[in-house]
């Protein structure tokens, strides 16, 4: 079973950083491109970011180029999600997202998603 | 950047109705479109991808069509457990884009 766990959420000051973690388990990690998803309170989705499985190739929305950062580490089955200059417009619960195809290529279909972890931006 | 538009942002149904759910592309897309729905609280669920293919274990009252600009998800009967909000997503070039949603309501 897949099992995808997000970490690092939290209330963070305007112009502040956190980095988010998912814990990934249940499949071969290394094979699947994963991507962050993230949702404003009683708004729809947004897709943040994406990263190859071998993490050669990343992929940001407009919004939040050069301010975050996606990365992997395959040897301990985990996404990373960096993020800097925090923006009250951040403010979202942002899920950690698998990819359908096992091809590790980015496609942007997300297959299995985890519950999902609030990030606050306020002072 | 493809802008979509998904209609109707809000649909009114009963149980048994069959709905429909269209999402429209700026640019096309041939079928790189995918389908969710939503429950408060939880998670997105996969429903549809490549426009038409319906994901392992979901319902087959469940149906997507279209390609190019034009799509459509079709619920033929509609249980309980379908109210929720659903979105359309295209993923032919990134940013990948998601729809405004709709949530589906019971009448």
């Amino acid at each position: 079973e897949v099992q995808l766990l997000e970490s690092g959420g939290g209330l963070v000051q305007p112009g502040g950083s956190l980095r988010l973690s998912c814990a990934a388990s249940g499949f071969t990690f290394s094979s699947y491109a994963m991507s962050w998803v993230r949702q404003a309170p009683g708004k729809g989705l947004e897709w943040v970011s994406a990263i190859s499985g071998s993490g050669g190739s990343t992929y940001y929305a407009d919004s939040v180029k050069g301010r975050f950062t996606i990365s992997r580490d395959n040897s301990k089955n985990t996404l990373y999600l960096q993020m800097n200059s925090l923006r009250a417009e951040d403010t979202a619960v942002y899920y950690c997202a698998k990819d359908l195809a096992l091809s590790g290529m980015v496609q942007g279909v997300v297959v299995d998603w985890g519950q999902g972890t609030l990030v606050t931006v306020s002072s | 950047v493809i802008w979509m538009t998904q209609s109707p942002s809000l649909l009114s149904a009963s149980t048994g109705d069959r709905v429909t759910i269209s999402c429209r592309m700026s640019q096309g897309i041939s079928s790189y479109l995918a389908w969710y729905q939503q429950k408060p609280g939880k998670a997105p669920e996969l429903l549809i991808y490549a426009a038409s293919t319906l994901q392992s274990g979901v319902p087959s009252r469940f149906s997507g069509s279209g390609s190019g600009t034009d799509f459509t998800l079709t619920i033929s009967c509609l249980q309980s457990e379908d109210f929720a909000t659903y979105y359309c997503q295209q993923y032919y070039s990134f940013p990948t884009t998601f729809g405004q949603g709709t949530r589906l309501e019971i009448k």
